[in-house]
């Protein structure tokens, strides 16, 4: 089992929908999480990050956090063309180390 | 500077020549990743520093690859003899210590190895 899992997509969605992007994890004692979009040829850029159970917004983005189920996800509302990109969801392994651990990656695809 | 810096920002050698990479961190940062995507893959772990702490080698994918970190800032990834599978966008990220452990990444090293 992978320490952070996420599916690859592509993740097809029309303009104006909301997009839903998941993300296991298996260290149970993990506090920290992170949501990174990555555009084609450019390097991961952070757009969210979430420590504590419920939901986080931040304009159209909204992170969603259940440490009981182990489960990440990120929403995108009224998602745009430009959305377009991969997502990494990141994860910090508990312990002394502190080191985040990256899933693969969803593609989304926003058609207009 | 503020961000992660990294140098060179593109490098192309020969087979068999050995290269190396530079990482700037923020300023401040203690810990220091660095990472191998190739094209259309997702980020490879290579290496991770953490503090004054052993780091931590475990994705590193032969001994033909190395990396320091010298005084806790700067580090340098060198890969020896290189192949052509090398060939790769290198990127370092930095992030502080404790919860806030959001790291930062770098615009990559793309190597090209011919």
């Amino acid at each position: 089992q992978k320490e952070v899992e996420q599916n690859s997509g592509p993740l097809s969605v029309p303009e104006g929908a909301i997009a839903s992007l998941n993300c296991t994890y298996s260290d149970r004692g993990s506090q920290s999480f992170f949501w990174y979009r990555q555009y084609s040829g450019k390097s991961p850029e952070l757009i969210m990050s979430i420590y504590s159970n419920g939901d986080k917004e931040d304009g159209r983005f909204t992170a969603q956090l259940n440490k009981a189920s182990q489960y990440v996800s990120l929403l995108i509302r009224d998602s745009q063309p430009s959305d377009s990109a991969t997502y990494l969801c990141a994860v910090n392994r508990a312990g002394g180390y502190n080191k985040l651990i990256f899933g693969a990656g969803t593609r989304l695809a926003v058609h207009p | 500077g503020a961000g992660v810096s990294q140098s060179p920002s593109n490098k192309v050698t020969e087979k068999g020549k050995d290269v190396e990479l530079r990482c700037d961190p923020i300023s401040g940062h203690t810990a220091l990743y660095w990472y191998r995507q190739s094209l259309g893959q997702g980020l490879e772990f290579l290496i991770y520093f953490q503090g004054n702490s052993a780091p931590d080698k475990s994705g590193l994918p032969s001994d033909r690859f190395s990396a320091e970190r010298t005084g806790g800032s700067v580090s340098t990834l060198t890969i020896q003899r290189t192949q052509q599978e090398d060939s790769a966008v290198y990127l370092c990220a930095s992030s502080l210590s404790g919860r806030r452990t959001e790291a930062f990444f770098g615009q990559g090293t793309r190597l090209t190895v011919v």
